[in-house]
């Protein structure tokens, strides 16, 4: 059973430019989840996605939006990227049910130049 | 808003216990997770406490006080593999995590 898998897994953008993530949740769940993580830091909360709408979003612009698919599957969009975006964005999945215990993906390493 | 604070390092020797503790700021507090982070990894879900108390999953503890808004994950019998960055993570009711910014664990032999 193939967990949370995440594409592409690095990328280089130039500043300016637009970036799309894609994240496919583990089998079974439902809400999809987006961070941040700086070298570093802990993950910062991006936004969180269930039934194809955003639930809740933390601190960031709207520079950054998301999507999610009626098979549960989600992209990350940021525009005008910034060298400051330049960070691993991880997507994190569970079952709306479940209490806890998110599975996270191994990442996109984003690198803005 | 929220804010955890926990150690930024931590070293021990194979084969002894370590604690490493997590004070939070939170409203809406709904539960505390730890989360194990090895290097150019995905984050793995270790442990979960909503309630006060000790919760057991084999060589790894976690603890909770909600009066106090401190807890703990406890590693017992180390191993060279568990170093790695361990996260405690608090969520509110609505499923959001916010994390704190980990504690490195070194384990030497």
């Amino acid at each position: 059973d193939a967990g949370v898998t995440q594409s592409p897994t690095h990328l280089i953008k130039t500043r300016g430019q637009q970036v799309t993530l894609r994240c496919s949740p583990k089998s079974g769940h439902d809400t999809v989840s987006w961070y941040q993580q700086a070298l570093g830091q802990g993950p910062q909360f991006i936004f969180q996605y269930y039934e194809e709408e955003e639930r809740q979003r933390g601190n960031f612009p709207d520079r950054f939006s998301g999507h999610q698919f009626p098979n549960y599957s989600s992209e990350l969009n940021v525009n005008a990227l910034l060298l400051g975006d330049s960070a691993l964005y991880l997507c994190a999945s569970r079952w709306s049910e479940a209490v806890y215990g998110y599975t996270f993906g191994s990442g996109t390493r984003l690198t803005v130049v | 808003g929220q804010s955890l604070e926990q150690p930024s390092e931590v070293t021990a020797v194979e084969g002894a216990i370590v604690q490493i503790n997590c004070t939070y700021q939170t409203s809406g507090f709904y539960g505390l997770s730890w989360y194990q982070q090895h290097d150019g990894g995905a984050p793995t879900f270790l442990s979960y406490n909503a309630l006060d108390g000790l919760e057991e999953t084999g060589r790894f503890s976690s603890f909770l006080s909600r009066s106090d808004s401190y807890g703990y994950l406890l590693l017992q019998e180390l191993q060279m593999k568990d170093s790695a960055s361990y996260f405690c993570a608090v969520r509110d009711r609505g499923g959001k995590s916010t994390f704190g910014d980990g504690t490195t664990l070194t384990v030497k032999p």
